[in-house]
């Protein structure tokens, strides 16, 4: 059972758009949503995260929406350049009981010039 | 500050054979993951350890699959007998204690079964 679900899971964005993942969770006891980058070979990234707490947080280019009464967060990555162009993963964290990672089934990012 | 170590990092075998895959985690880090990710997925964790300690290890196949962390430090995952199902990326993954959910991955293990 997938507990977080990602989506779209491949996407083309021309170079200076702004590219959108989303994501739905189900668990209502998860409390840290992070999103990690992942480039051909290399293992994950941590790249930016969130608590149910906050609505919003921004970094740089990269900002999280977060609706906790939807259950559901999103990646924003504004003025998107060929260099973002790497597979992006949301993923949930529950720090009560088996303090792992659920994570979502990946976005491919492509950035065109 | 070092990363995750991991070797080998690619590794083709024949089903029913066997195979070890070494980490070596982020110097203090407590908590370490390995995790196996299938092309086009995401990581699945397949065992957390505290210290020298199994936290979880439920989605571990413990008929094939096995990992110790001797002296909590360095840790090995071993696959006997391979199956083709096993081809993936094995990744080792480490947290300090007091930030469980900030997780650092290694650059990861890709296993070819044939």
């Amino acid at each position: 059972q997938q507990q977080v679900k990602q989506s779209p899971q491949s996407l083309i964005v021309q170079k200076g758009g702004i590219s959108i993942i989303n994501c739905a969770y189900e668990n209502t006891a998860f409390d840290y949503f992070p999103w990690y980058q992942q480039f051909p070979g290399k293992g994950p990234a941590l790249l930016i995260a969130i608590r149910p707490d906050v609505s919003e947080k921004k970094e740089g280019r990269f900002t999280i929406s977060f609706n906790k009464s939807a259950k559901q967060f999103s990646l924003h990555i504004m003025d998107s350049q060929p260099g973002d162009s790497a597979t992006y993963f949301c993923a949930a964290y529950s720090g009560a009981g088996s303090y792992q990672l659920t994570f979502g089934k990946g976005t491919k990012l492509s950035v065109i010039p | 500050e070092a990363g995750v170590a991991q070797s080998p990092r690619y590794k083709i075998i024949e089903k029913r054979q066997s195979v070890a895959f070494w980490c070596n985690p982020i110097s203090g880090h407590a908590t370490l993951y390995w995790y196996q990710q299938i092309l086009g997925q995401g990581p699945k964790l397949l065992i957390q350890f505290q210290n020298n300690g199994v936290v979880d290890d439920s989605q571990l196949p413990k008929d094939r699959f096995s990992a110790e962390r001797l002296k909590g430090v360095d840790s090995t995952l071993k696959i006997q007998p391979a199956k083709l199902e096993d081809s993936a990326v094995y990744l080792c993954a480490s947290s300090s204690t007091s930030t469980f959910y900030e997780q650092y991955f290694g650059p990861g293990t890709r296993l070819t079964v044939t």
